[in-house]
């Protein structure tokens, strides 16, 4: 069946630096990838997303890239801040999504 | 503008009784979406609803049920509860076009215990 592997599963950087998070898919129709930010107590909230026909989107401090033909995608967080500390969950789908499993990020101020 | 709400916030059931968790869209969301997310597996996508008719379900037993109401509100049911049932339902809606490439918007979820 669909797959999605993410990594890291855990990731402590210091303020200021960049964290970078990994996400590969196994199904080929694939044509929607979103980024989720779940912090504790609350529902996962949606960060950005990519579609197919797009290799790279950028939101201030957030960039998000996608290779079709590797199947893989990632999240780019530069300036990191406290305030990023969370949960974030990569997805993949087209019929329906599949998310990975979370990565928990702790930014140490 | 209010969000996806759902409810109860908390559940508890014991083993073999059944659960039903409520879930009201974004006011002009048609489509409803049903995930669990138990401890260390991330969100497992159970139900998708899009103008009252089941668009895709996730792979889980025929025990987990649902339907979404002419209000588009949903509600999930789960017959014969089990012990690994216990998780966080999370009920998301997003705007109908058919498509799961629209924008899921997530309510607080239920925690579903099951002693």
């Amino acid at each position: 069946g669909e797959n999605v592997e993410q990594h890291p599963s855990t990731l402590s950087v210091q303020e200021g630096d960049s964290a970078v998070i990994k996400c590969t898919y196994s199904d080929s129709a694939s044509n929607y990838f979103p980024w989720y930010k779940q912090e504790l107590g609350k529902g996962p909230q949606l960060i950005i997303d990519i579609r197919s026909n797009v290799g790279e989107k950028k939101d201030q401090r957030i960039a998000v890239t996608l290779n079709k033909t590797a199947k893989h995608f990632s999240l780019h967080i530069t300036e990191t801040q406290p305030e990023d500390s969370a949960v974030y969950f990569c997805a993949a789908g087209s019929e329906k999504l599949v998310f990975g499993k979370g990565m928990k990020l702790t930014v140490n101020p | 503008e209010a969000g996806v709400t759902q409810s109860p916030t908390h559940l508890i059931k014991t083993r073999g009784q059944q659960a039903t968790l409520r879930c009201s869209p974004i006011s002009g969301h048609t489509s409803v979406y049903w995930y669990q997310q138990a401890l260390g597996l991330g969100l497992q996508f159970l139900l998708w609803y899009d103008e009252g008719e089941e668009r895709n379900r996730g792979n889980f037993p025929p025990r987990f049920s649902g339907r979404q109401f002419p209000n588009y509100s949903s509600e999930l049911n789960v017959n014969a509860l089990e012990l690994e049932d216990s998780a966080l339902y999370l009920c998301a809606s997003s705007r109908g076009t058919g498509k799961v490439r629209e924008e899921q918007f997530f309510g607080p979820g239920t925690r579903l215990t099951v002693l």
